[in-house]
């Protein structure tokens, strides 16, 4: 079955760097996401990585994935204030199904 | 370009009355989507239509909820009767079909649902 787990909360100061860690079951997930939801808004997506990659870097957001492992984390470099949200790990096949399943999601605080 | 519009953006019924919350997805993306996320919880996926056919919706409870998208491009879902537990807000998402390969699904605002 599909389970994705992601720890509940993360507390930085502004500037350090944040990880944000999921782990998932489906060792058939082609496509793992990352989204980020702000209080009474909706999910914009951050970034993605195919199944095949190892890292991928964009900006100040750096991916990590471990398929052995079933590990995938989010480095936020320099985090700002701006940054606290919540985060949420995806896996979906790709594809016409193209479902989502989504973690839990990790309450990021990012503290003065 | 303009993006998922959903609404009303907030509703308060009670148990047993009937909702109904409206999605225009983004121009020209044949895939919709409807998600229901409970307080502290992930998205979990009610349905998803690829045009105006149903693409996966093993996870909707059929006795009280259903979903159209009659002309591929609105969708409207519904509840009846609604209980305590479908407080949460639903979201509507799409994407651009791509015939198997990755595909960004764009989410609106949701619609926050209390049911008392």
């Amino acid at each position: 079955g599909e389970d994705v787990e992601q720890s509940l909360f993360l507390s930085v100061r502004e500037g350090d760097s944040s990880v944000i860690n999921c782990t998932y079951t489906d060792s058939s997930s082609t496509y793992l996401y990352w989204y980020k939801q702000e209080p009474g808004a909706g999910l914009q997506l951050l970034t993605y990585i195919f199944s095949n990659m190892d890292m991928k870097q964009d900006q100040r957001l750096t991916v990590l994935l471990n398929k052995k492992d079933k590990h995938l984390s989010l480095r936020i470099a320099d985090t700002q204030t701006g940054d606290s949200a919540i985060y949420f790990c995806a896996e979906s096949m790709g594809g016409g199904g193209n479902k989502l399943t989504f973690g839990t999601g990790t309450q990021l605080k990012v503290e003065l | 370009e303009a993006g998922v519009a959903q609404s009303p953006r907030y509703k308060i019924i009670e148990k047993r009355q009937s909702v109904a919350f409206w999605c225009n997805p983004i121009s020209g993306h044949a895939t919709l989507y409807w998600y229901q996320q409970i307080l502290g919880q992930g998205p979990k996926l009610l349905i998803q239509f690829q045009n105006n056919g149903v693409v996966d919706d093993s996870q909707l409870p059929k006795d009280r909820f259903s979903a159209e998208r009659l002309k591929g491009v609105d969708s409207t879902l519904k509840i009846q009767p609604a209980k305590l537990e479908d407080s949460a807000v639903y979201l509507c998402a799409s994407s651009l079909y791509r015939g198997g390969f990755q595909e960004t699904q764009y989410f609106g605002p949701g619609t926050r649902l209390l049911v008392l």
